[in-house]
């Protein structure tokens, strides 16, 4: 099973400064026949299901803020908040489809400092 | 807008079984994998069990394997999961979720591009 380890497990951030989430995972889900990482990370606000921000590890979800972004590859992933506003605050997640079973980071939460 | 509602949670005693259902619509269903997503209370997202497009194989964490099964209606356009012999580490909200690719064949998935707003099964004495 691909492992995915995500840190810090909870950050405080200033509102409009950077917030930065990585996420590990245990083994490369660099898929090399089409050069895509099979990497995604979901926003999750209290009560409500996950919602998609990104996939392929840097592909925006139509309707997600441009203040998002993901980068990396192979092993190491990084979701990044520009400029964290107010209905940010969430636990957001990384995720790979690489291979079954499909797994999880742990998680972030993220709140405003 | 795509459409996802679960249904069929509750309380279950140890040992006993439930059925949930997802009825799916404003998408042509039967083009994607689903899925089961579950959440324990306050814990983490774990992907429970996958279905392709066509209802060919199903795949399963190992926690669920033997007790779960994950099967589809494509004429109803609705999603199931049975769950026998449940256990109190089983308590948890279950989303369904489509996956982002149409025609994904075999183990093959992609991420989660929709999801429901999830059924509470609490297995307890």
């Amino acid at each position: 099973d691909i492992v995915m380890t995500q840190s810090p497990d909870s950050l405080a951030v200033s509102l409009g400064e950077r917030a930065t989430i990585n996420c590990k995972s245990s083994q490369s889900v660099l898929y090399n026949s089409n050069s895509k990482n099979y990497l995604s990370w979901y926003q999750q606000k209290p009560g409500q299901p996950p919602k998609l921000l990104i996939y392929w590890a840097s592909a925006r979800e139509s309707g997600v803020p441009d203040r998002f972004s993901g980068s990396g590859s192979g092993t190491d992933f990084t979701l990044t908040i520009s400029s964290l506003q107010a209905e940010d605050v969430a636990v957001y997640y990384c995720q790979q489809y690489y291979s079954t079973p499909l797994t999880f980071g742990g998680g972030t939460r993220v709140e405003i400092k | 807008q795509v459409h996802l509602v679960e249904s069929g949670g509750g309380v279950v005693l140890p040992g006993g079984s439930l059925r949930l259902s997802c009825a799916a619509s404003e998408f042509t269903f039967s083009d994607y994998g689903m899925h089961w997503v579950r959440q324990a209370p306050g814990k983490g997202l774990e992907w429970v069990a996958l279905i392709p497009y066509d209802g060919s194989n199903t795949y399963y964490t190992d926690s669920v394997k033997g007790r779960f099964t994950i099967s589809r209606d494509n004429s109803k356009n609705t999603l199931y999961l049975q769950m026998n012999s449940l256990r109190a580490e089983d308590t948890a909200v279950y989303y369904c979720a489509k996956d982002g690719n149409p025609f994904a064949s075999g183990s093959k998935s992609y991420y989660f591009d929709y999801w429901g707003q999830g059924t509470l099964v609490t297995v307890s004495s």
